[in-house]
C-alpha cells in the first residue's frame, strides 16, 4: 500500500515547454486534488476531481489542465510553462464527502527558467 | 472568498516551553483540520474537528474548534525538538464543493 505517489519528484523546464505531472493513489479514494505551495502562501487548490471522468477548477486554475481518466490517477498538465509556475506541487486524495481527511503525496518541485 | 490566517507566522522556542498557534477566518467551515509538514514531504493530518467548541487531544497537542466554527487553535505543551515543522490548518468548505482552504502556515522550530 503506497498511498499517494507523485512523478517526477523534481523537474526543470524552460519557459514555453510543456509537461505532465502524474499522481496515483491505491486507496480507492473518490476525490483527488492538485495544490501548489509557495512560500508564505500555504497551499492553494489548482483543480480537483470528485470521481473518475470529472474535474473542476480550484482557486488558481489558469495555466493548468487536468484529467482523471482512471479513478486511481489524476494528471496535471502545463501546456506552456511560465516562471510564475515555479512551485512545489502536491497531489492529495480523500475517500468521501463524509471523510474530509486528505492524504498527500511527497510533492514535485518544479522550476521554470 | 474564504480565507484562513494563521498566527504567528514563525515561532522559535526552547524545548519544554508551551505555545499556541491560531487559525482565524471570517467564514464558517464545516470542519477544520490541522496538518504538520516536514521539509521535502507532504502535509500529514494530525486531527479533524467538526463540532463547534470541540476539543481534541493528541498526546501533548490540544486542538480546539471555535464555537462559531470560524477559528481554531493548536496548543503544544512542553514542546520537543521533534515538534519542529510547518503547521497548517485547513477548513472544509460549507458549500458542498469538496474544496479545502489552507491557512498560511506557522513554521515552528523547537531548540534543544
Amino acid at each position: 500500500n503506497a498511498g499517494v505517489t507523485q512523478t517526477p519528484k523534481f523537474r526543470v523546464l524552460k519557459t514555453g515547454q510543456s509537461m505532465t505531472l502524474l499522481c496515483a493513489q491505491d486507496m480507492n479514494h473518490e476525490y483527488m486534488y492538485w495544490y501548489r505551495q509557495d512560500p508564505g502562501m500555504g497551499l492553494r487548490l489548482i483543480h480537483y476531481s470528485v470521481g473518475e471522468g470529472t474535474t473542476a477548477k480550484g482557486e488558481v486554475p489558469d495555466g493548468y489542465n487536468v484529467s482523471r481518466l482512471k479513478k486511481q490517477n489524476f494528471l496535471l498538465g502545463l501546456e506552456s510553462a511560465a516562471p510564475s509556475q515555479t512551485s512545489v506541487y502536491f497531489c492529495a486524495s480523500s475517500y468521501s464527502e463524509e471523510s474530509y481527511e486528505q492524504y498527500f503525496g511527497p510533492g514535485t518541485r518544479l522550476t521554470v527558467t | 472568498t474564504q480565507l484562513l490566517e494563521q498566527s504567528p507566522q514563525f515561532l522559535s522556542i526552547q524545548e519544554g516551553e508551551n505555545l499556541t498557534v491560531y487559525c482565524n477566518s471570517s467564514s464558517v467551515f464545516s470542519s477544520l483540520q490541522w496538518y504538520r509538514q516536514e521539509p521535502g514531504e507532504g502535509p500529514v493530518l494530525l486531527v479533524t474537528v467538526v463540532t463547534g467548541g470541540e476539543v481534541k487531544k493528541l498526546k501533548r497537542l490540544t486542538f480546539q474548534f471555535g464555537d462559531a466554527r470560524k477559528d481554531s487553535s493548536l496548543h503544544i505543551t512542553a514542546a520537543q525538538p521533534g515538534d519542529t515543522g510547518l503547521y497548517l490548518c485547513a477548513g472544509a468548505s460549507t458549500s458542498g464543493t469538496y474544496k479545502y482552504i489552507f491557512g498560511t502556515g506557522t513554521r515552528l522550530k523547537v531548540l534543544a
